[in-house]
Formats: C-alpha cells, sequence, structure tokens
C-alpha cells in the first residue's frame, strides 16, 4: 500500500521567506510523486512531478521539490514566499504497481504574511 | 493541453431532489475519469473510478445507488446524486487519465454542491 504524510498541516511565512513544505511518502515500489496547489473553491493545479528522471524537479511558479529515495521525502520549497502563494498544497504518491491511483497527503495550508 | 472542465461550477438543490455534474476533457480522449469528493479544509477522497464504456468501480463506503456515475463517451463522464440530502453538500472534484500518460491525472475546477 502507497501512503503519504505531510508534517504541519499549517505553515506561516513571512513574504520573502523560505517556503518549505514537508512530504514524505510510503511505497514498495518506485514512485510517481506530485505536488498540487489549491486555491479557495477551485481545483487542483500541478505544481511539479517526479517521475523517475531527474530528483531534483522544477515546477511553476519558482517551486521546486527534490526527490530523496533514502529518507522517503519529497519536500517542496520556494525561496522567496509571495502574497500570492497562500494557498492549500497537497503532495500525492502513485505506482504502477497501484494501477496509476493517486494517494492524497492530508494537506498543508500555507499562510503569508505581509 | 489536457484540460478538463466541469459544469455547473455551483449548484444548490433541495433535499430529494437529483443534481447532476458533468466533467469533460476539453482537448484529449480520456479512458478513465475519477471522481473525488473534498469536505471543508480536508484533503480529496476517491469517491470512484470511471472507465469509458464500463460501469464505476467505486471505493469502500460510496453508495452506488446514491451516486450514479456515467462514463458514456471518451470526453464526457457524470456524476448525478440522487435524492440528495444536506449531508451530500460537498466539493466534487473530477478528474481524467490520459492513455499515453497514465500515471497523471488531469483536474476539472471543481463543482460546490449545496443541498437545502
Amino acid at each position: 500500500a502507497q501512503s503519504v504524510t505531510q508534517l504541519g498541516s499549517h505553515v506561516s511565512v513571512s513574504e520573502g521567506a523560505l517556503v518549505l513544505l514537508r512530504c514524505n511518502y510510503s511505497s514498495s515500489v518506485p514512485p510517481y510523486l506530485f505536488w498540487y496547489v489549491q486555491y479557495p473553491n477551485q481545483g487542483l493545479q500541478l505544481l511539479l512531478k517526479y517521475t523517475s528522471a531527474a530528483t531534483l524537479v522544477k515546477g511553476i511558479n519558482g517551486f521546486e521539490a527534490e526527490f530523496k529515495k533514502s529518507e522517503t521525502s519529497f519536500h517542496l520549497t520556494k525561496p522567496s514566499a509571495h502574497m500570492s502563494d497562500a494557498a492549500e498544497y497537497f503532495c500525492a504518491v502513485s505506482s504502477r504497481r497501484a494501477g496509476n491511483m493517486l494517494t492524497f497527503g492530508g494537506g498543508t495550508r500555507l499562510m503569508v504574511k505581509p | 493541453g489536457a484540460v478538463v472542465s466541469q459544469h455547473p461550477s455551483r449548484v444548490i438543490c433541495k433535499s430529494g431532489t437529483s443534481v447532476k455534474i458533468e466533467c469533460r476533457s476539453l482537448d484529449f480522449q480520456a479512458t478513465t475519469m475519477f471522481w473525488y469528493r473534498q469536505f471543508p479544509k480536508q484533503s480529496l477522497m476517491l469517491m470512484a473510478t470511471s472507465n469509458e464504456g464500463s460501469k464505476a468501480t467505486y471505493e469502500q463506503g460510496v453508495e452506488k445507488d446514491k451516486f450514479l456515475i456515467n462514463h458514456a463517451s471518451l470526453t464526457l463522464s457524470t456524476l448525478t446524486v440522487t435524492s440528495a440530502h444536506p449531508e451530500d453538500s460537498s466539493f466534487y472534484i473530477c478528474s481524467a487519465r490520459r492513455p499515453q500518460v497514465n500515471y497523471e491525472q488531469y483536474f476539472g475546477p471543481g463543482t460546490r454542491l449545496t443541498v437545502t
């Protein structure tokens, strides 16, 4: 079975500060990993994905994530937070063994203070 | 590319009535579509998986007679909430998968259902 744990349901940063959202996964086979962002009353927008190519993945809006197999982690970072980054972020895992079904983490609400 | 739409974006219905939500893949053919439910401040919960031309596969605990799913074409899946009750009020999100990129899902904008 696969699973995702997002540490911290709420993260607050100041504008211009580093953003770090944590995601740890569990999968018995090589995973595909995703980060999505959700703004209020909207669907999910893909930020970035890991599909067994480069371990450092760059996404949209200045976000990036690094796949660390030894730590089973896929943390999301952004060097400098903008007010527009305030949203809900979801980490998700899938794998061929799981029929490429997505399993979501509980989500992390990012708040950006002026 | 890979755009998924949902209609309506918001719907209010009275208790006991049925409401249909459409999910369309606009620029690709989706052999598989998914329906999720999201409660306030919670993550997405998979309700069912639908494959074109076959019956949907429902997750444990999801009432198939209450949440009717039809995937009649490669670009359209519908979710009908039958005999709606206030506890069915939620945010419903669909996603679609392309056969060529079957590890990735493309999400619709969601439908806010309020049952009064």
